[in-house]
């Protein structure tokens, strides 16, 4: 149980391109889901936090036109990468918190994104 | 805020040997502890958490965590390590936010087993 997909799991796109990233809790739903963003060898930085049926809470520094997120149901919540560039290549990864249950999230298994 | 900090960015251990990753953190108020795995080409995977009671918590994969809240540290351990654990280990923090839960990762500890 608990499972959380991302599809696309590699995406390589054009620079000024935009790039829609899906995160799917399979067998639970979830109000709430997270998006991090993981540069290599380095920890993961929370992005934003997805609440269903309402706008995302970015963290400082976080450009929220530029990664817009959009929770539109109770299992998906859409992550899209607007004009990208390659500075934007990175490993995208969500999580989603089970619903009644503010304890544990569970993650995907993350979608590298490269920018050429 | 929160904060968590991993002394330990790679450590090398014995197939067989026993394990402790050290995990510092940094929290106002109790805080809410996790232990999360990653290996090349999968997400995370939760191993343990703790909320509160016994301050050792048991977990998957043969692992267990103490949470020792003078020393504000929450410490993984394992007897005896299997190559099969060779990976990324990350210590985290979670905060209540306006009902759902912030979580902090640390930066991570690379776990490598030579046989």
């Amino acid at each position: 149980g608990a499972v959380v997909s991302q599809h696309p799991s590699w995406v390589i796109c054009k620079s000024g391109t935009s790039v829609k990233i899906e995160c799917r809790s399979l067998d639970f739903q979830a109000t709430t889901m997270f998006w991090y963003r993981q540069f290599p060898k380095q920890s993961l930085m929370l992005m934003a936090t997805s609440n269903e049926g309402s706008k995302a809470t970015y963290e400082q520094g976080v450009e929220k036109d530029k990664f817009l997120i959009n929770h539109a149901s109770l299992t998906l919540s859409t992550l899209t990468v607007t004009s990208a560039h390659p500075e934007d290549s990175s490993f995208y990864i969500c999580s989603a918190e089970p619903s009644g249950s503010a304890d544990t999230q569970y993650f995907g298994p993350g979608t590298r994104l490269t920018v050429l | 805020a929160q904060s968590v900090t991993q002394p330990d960015i790679h450590i090398t251990v014995s197939e067989g040997a026993s394990l402790e990753l050290r995990c510092n953190y940094s929290y106002g108020a109790t805080p809410y502890l996790f232990w999360y795995v990653q290996s090349p080409g999968q997400g995370l995977q939760l191993l343990l958490k703790y909320f509160s009671g016994d301050t050792l918590v048991q977990g998957i994969k043969g692992f267990e965590a103490e949470f020792k809240r003078s020393q504000s540290s929450f410490n993984l351990r394992k007897p005896s390590v299997h190559w099969s654990d060779a990976a990324e280990y990350f210590c985290a923090v979670g905060a209540d936010s306006g009902g759902y839960q912030k979580v902090t990762f640390g930066t991570g500890t690379k776990l490598q087993v030579i046989p």
